[in-house]
């Protein structure tokens, strides 16, 4: 069975920064693209970010360009977001999710059940 | 503001169909067969519902069916249940550059 399990949400100041895990099991990890899709309190989704499986190809929205990275160790079987220089629209609920199939589809067929993020001073 | 247009709301009685459309521009929807739509219940993660416009995962019922014309995707709920009731969000490919863009969701209602 899939499983994917965030952790690193939490309350963080303005400019602050956190560091997102998400653990990964019942899957051979380092064949999939993984993905984090965040949601604001009441709002719809927002595609935040993706790595391809061998970590060689990374893609970012717009908005958190130059401020978040993401990056896997296939090793581990987890991914990470580190966010620097958070901002009050960065509060969200933040989800690990894997690619339906093998490649890169964007087709997101495996959640975690997220983690908050709630940046405020 | 986001990138796909979705309704707020649809409604349909038990039994019926109701349809959700999420429209986009020829740079995402209508430039690839690359949408896909999501289900999701409050305070719950989504869940993929139907991929590449027509296409769906194991498991998901045949009640669900996909469709795109042009810039305009659309989801189709045939024989409404009580259980259909969610938010639904389209998402499509964007281009390498944004990879992946969504609707802003529509709240299904089972009247």
């Amino acid at each position: 069975e899939v499983q994917l399990v965030e952790s690193g949400g939490g309350l963080v100041k303005p400019g602050g920064s956190l560091r997102l895990s998400c653990a990964a099991s019942g899957f051979t990890f380092s064949s999939y693209s993984m993905n984090w899709v965040r949601q604001a309190p009441g709002k719809g989704l927002e595609w935040v970010s993706s790595i391809i499986s061998t970590g060689n190809y990374i893609y970012y929205t717009d908005s958190v360009k130059g401020r978040f990275t993401i990056s896997r160790d296939n090793a581990k079987n987890s991914l990470f977001l580190q966010m620097n220089s958070l901002r009050a629209e960065d509060t969200a609920v933040y989800y690990c999710a894997r690619d339906l199939v093998v490649g890169i589809s964007g087709d997101f067929g495996y959640w975690g059940q997220g983690t908050l993020v709630t940046v405020s001073s | 503001q986001s990138a796909l247009t979705q309704p707020p709301s649809a409604s349909g009685s038990p039994g019926q169909s109701v349809t959700i459309s999420c429209t986009g521009t020829s740079s995402d929807v209508g430039g690839y067969n690359y949408v896909s739509w999501y289900q999701q219940y409050p305070g719950k993660a989504p869940k993929l519902m139907i991929y590449e416009v027509t296409k769906r995962p194991s498991g998901v019922p045949d009640r669900f069916s996909g469709s795109k014309s042009g810039n305009t995707a659309s989801l189709t709920v045939s024989g409404l249940q009580a259980e259909d009731e969610a938010d639904y969000y389209c998402s499509s490919y964007a281009g390498s550059n944004n990879l992946r863009v969504f609707g802003g969701g529509t709240k299904l209602t089972v009247l």
